[in-house]
């Protein structure tokens, strides 16, 4: 029972060509984060919602933009994809967004910019 | 500003041996949330644990069990008995009282061989 769903789970893509990665959930849950991962490294958050308020981090380049239409999906656009954009993307929910609240993850889209 | 380290880049063991996974955190706050999420070659991040500052108690899970010292700062994740399906990237995560957005460490790669 899938509940962090993630498509597609691989995407290759041109350098420059704009890409989308989508994230869906179905736990209802009014927080969903998107986090880039580089080989080795810890996740790095970009930005999160929290309902329709966008939060961005500071150092997230203006490159990465996030769309939430409704609660149960978020959208990652990548609008001109780098040799460094390369990475694994993983999308995260949580229930109101407290310290204490637990991060549930989707699988993750890996990224491959040729 | 919070900080965890996971000093243990790789660890590599043999079937049925015991492993201790580190992690060092660093926060002025008095009310923050610790965290061991799993990473496994699928990618998707599982939470394992978490435990609030005020809270010291040793908790075990199965072959699981997690040390937490205040006084140094630790908190620290064992396997006993490893299996292969161990093998996995171990994240170490700390949100301090209002902030929901975790500070992950580098994670530590646990590799357990048969």
């Amino acid at each position: 029972d899938a509940m962090v769903i993630q498509n597609p789970r691989y995407q290759v893509t041109q350098f420059g060509k704009p890409v989308t990665l989508s994230c869906s959930q179905t736990l209802n849950h009014n927080v969903m984060y998107w986090y880039q991962q580089k080989s080795s490294q810890a996740p790095k958050l970009l930005f999160h919602y929290y309902d329709k308020d966008f939060n961005n981090e500071a150092d997230t380049p203006d490159n990465f933009q996030s769309r939430r239409p409704n609660t149960s999906f978020c959208f990652l656009d990548i609008r001109s994809p780098g040799l460094g954009d390369a990475a694994m993307y993983l999308c995260a929910t949580s229930i109101f967004g407290t310290e204490q609240e637990t991060q549930y993850f989707g699988p993750g889209t890996r990224l491959l910019v040729l | 500003a919070q900080k965890v380290t996971q000093a243990q880049t790789e660890i590599s063991v043999v079937e049925k041996e015991d492993v201790t996974l580190d992690c060092v955190y660093e926060t002025r706050d008095t009310t923050y949330y610790l965290f061991w999420y799993k990473q496994p070659p699928s990618g998707e991040l599982v939470f394992l644990i978490r435990r609030n500052s005020f809270d010291e108690q040793n908790e075990i899970s199965g072959r699981y069990s997690w040390n937490f010292q205040k006084s140094t700062s630790s908190f620290n994740f064992t396997i006993t008995a490893s299996q292969v399906v161990d093998s996995a990237v171990y994240f170490c995560a700390l949100s301090e009282a209002g902030s929901y957005i975790p500070t992950f460490g580098r994670g530590t790669s646990l590799i357990v061989h048969p």
